[in-house]
């Protein structure tokens, strides 16, 4: 069985701070791909980033960074110098070989970047 | 279009009536999946497609919930005899495989 667990609900921050969303995952699969959704209120879910479980190399694109770590089964998402327009619910996921494709979705964290 | 659209945005339905929601992929991706997401939660499978080939159907909630895509491209799901508890976004994502999923806005089902 898979399983994704983001333990942070909500998190609020002021503008310009930076911010970590934390997520940790479960699988026995060796081959996986790890995803981050952001959505906002408009209700769509937006793409971020695919990672496979043969790349552990960070990933940087603008604000957005990322650091999966597979010792501690975790795929953590920062943004630097957070603005308002970040404010979104975000969501992790797993996607294993021989599951179909199908993700299987963290709890998602709220996040609320004021001014 | 650019990317997969869904209809209706928003359905308010009876209890007990029977309900479709389409799904239009975006065009060339073969897979196609939809989702089921309760307020304030992440979104959870309701079943797979690849082509016309229904492949996983593991995450429909009862036989009251039916998915079809019988030429590959656009998909509807259909719930029948609607209960409250049926009351969710239903988003829909298709994809290349193994490549990100791309969603489509969602249609918000109410069940009074």
């Amino acid at each position: 069985a898979q399983k994704v667990t983001q333990a942070q609900t909500e998190i609020s921050v002021v503008e310009k701070e930076d911010v970590t969303l934390d997520c940790v995952y479960e699988t026995r699969d060796t081959t996986y791909y790890l995803f981050w959704y952001k959505q906002p209120p408009s209700g769509e879910l937006v793409f971020l980033i695919r990672r496979n479980s043969f790349d552990e190399q960070n990933e940087i694109s603008g604000r957005y960074s990322w650091n999966f770590q597979k010792s501690t089964s975790s795929f953590n998402f920062t943004i630097t110098a957070s603005q308002v327009v970040d404010s979104a619910v975000y969501f992790c996921a797993l996607s294993a070989n021989n599951a179909g494709n199908m993700l299987t979705f963290g709890g998602g964290t709220r996040l609320m970047v004021k001014p | 279009g650019a990317g997969v659209s869904q209809s209706p945005r928003y359905k308010v339905a009876k209890r007990g009536q029977d309900v479709a929601l389409r799904c239009d992929p975006i065009s060339g991706h073969v897979s196609l999946f939809w989702y089921q997401q309760a307020l304030g939660q992440g979104p959870e499978f309701l079943t797979y497609f690849q082509n016309e080939a229904q492949l996983d159907k593991s995450g429909l909630p009862s036989d009251r919930f039916f998915a079809e895509r019988p030429e590959g491209s656009v998909s509807t799901l259909k719930i029948q005899r609607t209960q409250q508890e049926d009351s969710a976004v239903y988003l829909c994502a298709s994809s290349l495989a193994f490549a990100g999923q791309f969603f489509g806005p969602g249609t918000r089902l109410t069940v009074l």
